[in-house]
């Protein structure tokens, strides 16, 4: 079975802070993505890469980086955390891309909370 | 715009009824199309999909979905809901699958499904 976890569940952060949230896949996938899920809104794409040291911008990117150093770790970055980034972000991965359209597997999520 | 819409922000059937959960998309050609289920506190489980072939797709956990071209329709039926089936439900597709490189999916807003016992 596929496995991406999470670093966190739950995370609570200040404005202002710098906010590391951790991504892991086990399935050796090329493919990895960080999405923002808010209510009413569905799915809304961060980041995605597609190799180690590889990134491409998704649909809402400001306010966001990524680290992609390891094929099985992909990271998001809040530089500097404001309250509108209260949310929860899914990781997902996928496998290559070969002109068919791949199933992403997904973590648990992690609820994060900015005051 | 090319878009995913689940018309329905929340549903509730009771235990042993049947369920329909609509997705339409505005694309012009047939995309690849996905159901994806998450169970509270959960991330998202994918309960089948559409690339070609036969149009009648059989999933997971007693799921179905019918893709239906003229309509632009991917809607996702089950006989018999079980009270473990309360979560959301997301459609999701991928368009121009066949442009080569990465594929972006996108996401309809969900549905939410309650069970009543």
């Amino acid at each position: 079975d596929v496995k991406v976890t999470q670093s966190s569940r739950y995370l609570v952060k200040r404005t202002g802070e710098k906010v590391f949230l951790e991504c892991v896949q086990d399935m050796d996938h090329e493919n990895m993505f960080w999405y923002r899920q808010d209510p009413g809104l569905g799915l809304r794409l961060i980041y995605f890469s597609y190799d180690v040291k590889m990134k491409e911008k998704g649909d809402i990117p400001e306010g966001y980086s990524v680290s992609r150093e390891k094929k099985e770790r992909f990271s998001l970055i809040l530089e500097s955390a404001s309250t509108n980034q209260t949310s929860m972000y899914l990781c997902a991965s996928s496998p290559p891309t070969s002109g068919s359209a791949d199933t992403q597997y997904f973590g648990p999520g992690t609820r994060l909370t900015v005051l | 715009a090319q878009s995913v819409t689940q018309p329905d922000i929340h549903i509730t059937v009771s235990e042993g009824a049947s369920l329909e959960l609509r997705c339409n998309y505005s694309y012009g050609a047939t995309p690849y199309l996905f159901w994806y289920v998450q169970s509270p506190g959960q991330g998202l489980q994918l309960l089948l999909k559409y690339f070609s072939g036969d149009t009648l797709v059989q999933g997971i956990k007693g799921f179905e979905a019918e893709f239906k071209r003229s309509q632009s329709s991917f809607n996702l039926r089950k006989p018999s809901v079980h009270w473990s089936d309360a979560a959301e439900y997301f459609c999701a597709v991928v368009l121009n699958p066949f442009s080569g490189g990465y594929n972006k999916l996108i996401f309809g807003a969900g549905t939410r499904l309650a069970v009543h016992p």
